[in-house]
């Protein structure tokens, strides 16, 4: 089955700190990518879609200078969550797709950021 | 608006016996789909059962099935023959243009 890669599966940082978390689909081309925040015991809560070589559309509520989403190429989505702070302590997942193929979304294995 | 509802925070089961995972959902786009997901503690999201808004039966996929019901906007899961491995959460998720998760049901198996 298709694969999606997400890295770092854990990082800790300094308030004030950025942090960039890396979605690869790694044997198929995403026509879309959706980025998920998740707090414990809650469910996804989408923050954004993001199409290649489009800009990304952010969910009401999400910050978009905040959460910096780039869809460079068809296997490559990034979020960059700039000056982090303890509040943004949660579990980031993204997710991609090939829709106008299949149905299937397939999840990457999720990112604990923890803010110090 | 909550587009997609799920019920039951908790549910419990005897192993061995069969479950029902209620949600509902609310669109007007003719043209949707209807997952399942299950979520371990280690927080992957593990694809379950998928339904077509204009597939006309009800999916399987083994020890699981979707009981679709459009008219009332239901997608309820059905496990059968619990087993102790079954206890997660449980995600029940629309596409539209995007993917939108339920709040979640947490599916406990007794031994």
């Amino acid at each position: 089955g298709a694969v999606v890669s997400q890295h770092p599966s854990r990082v800790i940082c300094k308030s004030g700190t950025s942090v960039k978390i890396e979605c690869r689909s790694l044997d198929f081309q995403a026509t879309t990518m959706f980025w998920y925040r998740q707090f414990p015991k809650q469910s996804l809560m989408l923050m954004a879609t993001s199409n290649e070589g489009s800009k990304a559309t952010y969910e009401q509520g999400v910050e978009k200078d905040k959460f910096l989403i780039n869809h460079a190429s068809l296997t490559l989505s990034t979020l960059t969550v700039t000056s982090a702070h303890p509040e943004d302590s949660s579990f980031y997942i993204c997710s991609a797709t090939r829709w106008g193929k299949d149905e299937k979304l397939f999840f990457g294995s999720g990112t604990q950021l923890s803010v110090l | 608006a909550q587009k997609i509802t799920q019920t039951q925070p908790g549910m419990f089961v005897q192993e061995k016996e069969a479950v029902t995972l209620d949600c509902t959902y609310d669109t007007s786009d003719p043209s949707y789909g209807l997952f399942w997901y299950k979520q371990p503690s280690s927080g992957e999201m593990i694809f379950l059962i998928y339904q077509g808004s204009y597939d006309q039966q009800n999916a399987t996929e083994g020890r699981y099935s979707l009981n679709f019901q459009k008219a009332r906007k239901s997608a309820n899961l059905v496990i059968s023959a619990s087993q102790l491995g079954d206890s997660a959460m449980y995600f029940c998720a629309m596409r539209e243009n995007d993917m939108r998760f339920g709040a979640g049901t947490r599916l406990t198996v007794k031994p």
